[in-house]
């Protein structure tokens, strides 16, 4: 079957810290992957995606590469703001037009 | 581009009360799912249709939860009657159908049944 393990939250980082938040996916096929966010209040906003193995990801300083042998796409950020809190979900889509989420991770950045 | 339009933003109602979420997807997205989103259970898939046909509705909680789509602009879910436990935010996202999709959501519809 298809389905997404990420990380448990909440995550708490001070300013400019690095972040990364793991993902890994079970899936039949080749899936594509994806990173959003949810910003408090708001619905969830694509930030970034990848669709074949290999392929990096890239939004707002966010990266994630997909990594088929370590059926793996972690998101990264070099130096996190205070604006990035917020929660972020890993997700694949795979035939049929289906979407699978993780639970969510919770980010905080503290000045 | 106007994205997936969601309505009510948010309702406040009593325990009983039918509720009535609707829901206009992005133009020339074939497929529209319904998600409801709570603390304790994270981000749950509702019901999904494909050219306005329900495809996949194992994820309705029980039978006073109903969603149709009449037509491809246009789609509702009906809580009736509504509980206290049914008070969650409540997402209508949009996909196109291609090779590789990207799903766009709504702000969603806060719901609180008291």
């Amino acid at each position: 079957g298809n389905s997404v393990t990420q990380m448990e939250g909440p995550v708490t980082l001070s300013e400019e810290a690095f972040l990364t938040i793991n993902c890994t996916y079970t899936a039949t096929g080749y899936p594509s992957l994806f990173w959003y966010v949810q910003y408090p209040g708001e619905g969830l906003q694509l930030l970034l995606k990848a669709t074949k193995a290999d392929d990096k990801g890239s939004n707002k300083g966010f990266e994630a590469t997909y990594r088929k042998e370590t059926t793996s796409f972690h998101l990264e950020k070099g130096s996190v703001q205070v604006s990035d809190s917020a929660v972020y979900f890993c997700a694949l889509s795979n035939t049929g037009n289906q979407f699978y989420f993780g639970t969510g991770t919770s980010l905080t950045v503290i000045p | 581009d106007a994205g997936v339009i969601q309505s009510p933003r948010h309702e406040v109602t009593e325990m009983g009360q039918e509720v009535t979420l609707r829901c206009k997807p992005i133009s020339g997205h074939n497929s529209l799912f319904w998600y409801r989103q709570t603390m304790m259970r994270g981000l749950e898939l509702l019901i999904y249709f494909n050219n306005n046909v329900p495809i996949d509705d194992s994820g309705m909680p029980e039978d006073r939860f109903s969603a149709k789509m009449p037509n491809a602009s246009f789609s509702t879910l009906k809580i009736q009657p509504s509980e206290p436990r049914d008070s969650a935010v409540y997402f209508c996202a949009s996909s196109p159908d291609r090779v590789v999709n990207t799903i766009y959501f709504g702000e969603g519809s806060w719901l609180t049944v008291v």
